[in-house]
C-alpha cells in the first residue's frame, strides 16, 4: 500500500506570494489532517478535513485555508505568504471513522518564504 | 492547552535507559506517541487509553495515569535507531477523534556508540 505523498518536497517563495499544497492520503482514507511543523513550537494542528467537509480547526489566520477532493486528496492553501509561514507543513491520513486511530504522516513539504 | 514534555533533550549512550514524560494541565482521555526521526515523517508508535495502561512497541513502553493527567515513555536499553524526536499528542476532545491532535513540543533523543 503507497503512503502518504506530499508534494512538492520544496518550494521557495517570497512575501506576498501564495501557494498550493497537495497531500495524496492512503487508499482508502477519509480524514487528511494539516499540521505546520516549526522548531520553536512543534507540531501545530491547522485543520482536517472529512469527506469533503472541514471537520476540526486550528488557531491560525484565514490566510491558511484547505479543501478536501471526492477522491480524498487535499489541498492546502496559504494566500500573502508572511516570512512566518516558512516551516514544514505535514499531512497525516487516518480512516477518519474510527476513535483513537493512529496517523500516517507525509514527508511534509518544506516551505521557505523570503 | 497544549502537552508538556519533558526533558527537551537527552543524550544516552547505547544500552542506556531514558523515560520521557508528557503532562497536561487539562483532562487527558488518551496519550498518543510519536517519533520523528531526522528528515523523515513522524511515525506512530502507541496509543494509551486507560489509567496505569502499559503498550509496548520494541523496547519502548509507556504508561498513562490519567488522575495524575500525564504519561510516560520508557525507552529501554537504547539502541542507534531510537534517536529522533519524541512527540505525545492528545485528541482535543473528549470524543477521541484523532483528525486533531495537540502536540508536546517534543523531546529530541541522541544515542551515541
Amino acid at each position: 500500500k503507497a503512503g502518504v505523498t506530499q508534494t512538492p518536497r520544496y518550494l521557495i517563495k517570497t512575501r506576498g506570494q501564495q501557494v498550493t499544497l497537495s497531500c495524496s492520503p492512503i487508499s482508502g482514507h477519509r480524514s487528511v489532517s494539516w499540521y505546520q511543523q516549526t522548531p520553536g513550537q512543534g507540531l501545530q494542528f491547522l485543520f482536517e478535513y472529512f469527506s469533503e467537509t472541514q471537520r476540526n480547526k486550528g488557531n491560525f489566520p484565514g490566510r491558511f485555508s484547505g479543501r478536501q477532493f471526492s477522491n480524498s486528496r487535499s489541498e492546502m492553501n496559504v494566500s500573502t505568504l508572511e516570512l512566518g509561514d516558512s516551516a514544514l507543513y505535514l499531512c497525516a491520513s487516518s480512516l477518519g471513522t474510527v476513535t483513537n486511530e493512529k496517523l500516517f504522516f507525509g514527508s511534509g513539504t518544506q516551505l521557505s518564504v523570503l | 492547552q497544549q502537552p508538556v514534555q519533558s526533558p527537551q533533550a537527552v543524550i544516552l549512550r547505547e544500552g542506556e535507559d531514558a523515560v520521557i514524560n508528557c503532562s497536561s494541565s487539562k483532562a487527558l482521555y488518551s496519550v498518543h506517541w510519536y517519533r520523528q526521526k531526522h528528515g523523515e515523517a513522524p511515525v506512530f508508535l502507541m496509543i494509551l487509553l486507560k489509567g496505569g495502561e502499559q503498550k509496548g512497541h520494541e523496547k519502548i513502553s509507556a504508561s498513562f495515569n490519567e488522575k495524575k493527567q500525564q504519561s510516560s515513555l520508557y525507552l529501554t536499553a537504547s539502541q542507534l535507531s531510537y534517536s529522533g524526536t519524541y512527540f505525545c499528542g492528545t485528541p482535543a476532545g473528549i470524543s477521541g477523534n484523532t483528525g486533531k491532535l495537540i502536540f508536546g513540543q517534543g523531546t529530541t533523543l541522541q544515542v551515541k556508540p
